[in-house]
């Protein structure tokens, strides 16, 4: 198993421009979640899912949009990037079958300039 | 709102230490709580969850308690390593989604 995957790494975009953070699971988990990450804070949900076609906004929604289209891949939108979304994002999945333990990616560094 | 503070913010220690890092939390309404460790530059690994029906669990030198009725969570490290420093994060999940403290950054020097 994979795990939990992300593309790309590392990003650079200037304000205003708009990109997709892919992330994918293999292991079969109905919840994936979107977390940001910036300097010395500990994560924020930013959106998660429970299932193909349902999502729904945690802490820190604003700027950003989900899709959920089927059980393995979670994108998260970003449209016109701001300097506020520079950070790190992390995607994460669980099941309750694993008592709802969330296994990460390796998170995706995005910088706006 | 759901609060997790995490005691102390930054922690040094010579190798072969014992040690103890401190996580509350302010909702006593909790289905488990998670500590990961997340080492510079790279994402999370699970260290040990603790559903709200048990006290402790123990995974090698670590041992992660929970008392719910005082909002607690403690991960005490026994022995100390070099390969221990990185920052330690403990997480409340009211059921499926996570609150995460701000974590603790553990130096173990040689």
């Amino acid at each position: 198993n994979a795990g939990v995957t992300q593309t790309p790494k590392f990003r650079i975009l200037k304000i205003g421009q708009s990109m997709t953070l892919q992330c994918a699971q293999d292991m079969n988990h109905n919840y994936m979640y979107w977390y940001r990450q910036d300097p010395g804070m500990g994560l924020k949900l930013i959106y998660y899912s429970v299932g193909a076609g349902i999502t729904d906004k945690g802490e820190v929604p604003n700027g950003y949009n989900v899709s959920r289209s089927t059980t393995e891949d979670f994108p998260l939108r970003l449209e016109l990037a701001a300097p506020s979304q520079t950070s790190v994002y992390f995607c994460a999945s669980s099941h309750h079958r694993e008592k709802w333990e969330q296994y990460f990616g390796p998170g995706t560094r995005l910088t706006v300039t | 709102k759901q609060e997790v503070t995490q005691i102390p913010a930054a922690l040094s220690v010579p190798e072969g230490e014992n040690l103890v890092l401190n996580c509350s939390f302010t909702d006593s309404a909790i289905y488990n709580l998670q500590w990961f460790r997340q080492d510079p530059g790279k994402g999370l690994t699970s260290l040990l969850l603790i559903q709200s029906s048990q006290r402790e669990q123990t995974s090698g030198r670590l041992n992660a308690s929970l008392d719910k009725s005082s909002g607690r969570s403690t991960l005490y490290i026994a022995a100390s390593q070099p390969g221990d420093s990185a920052t330690y994060l403990c997480a409340h999940s009211g059921y499926s989604t996570l609150t995460f403290g701000k974590g603790t950054m553990l130096l173990v020097s040689p």
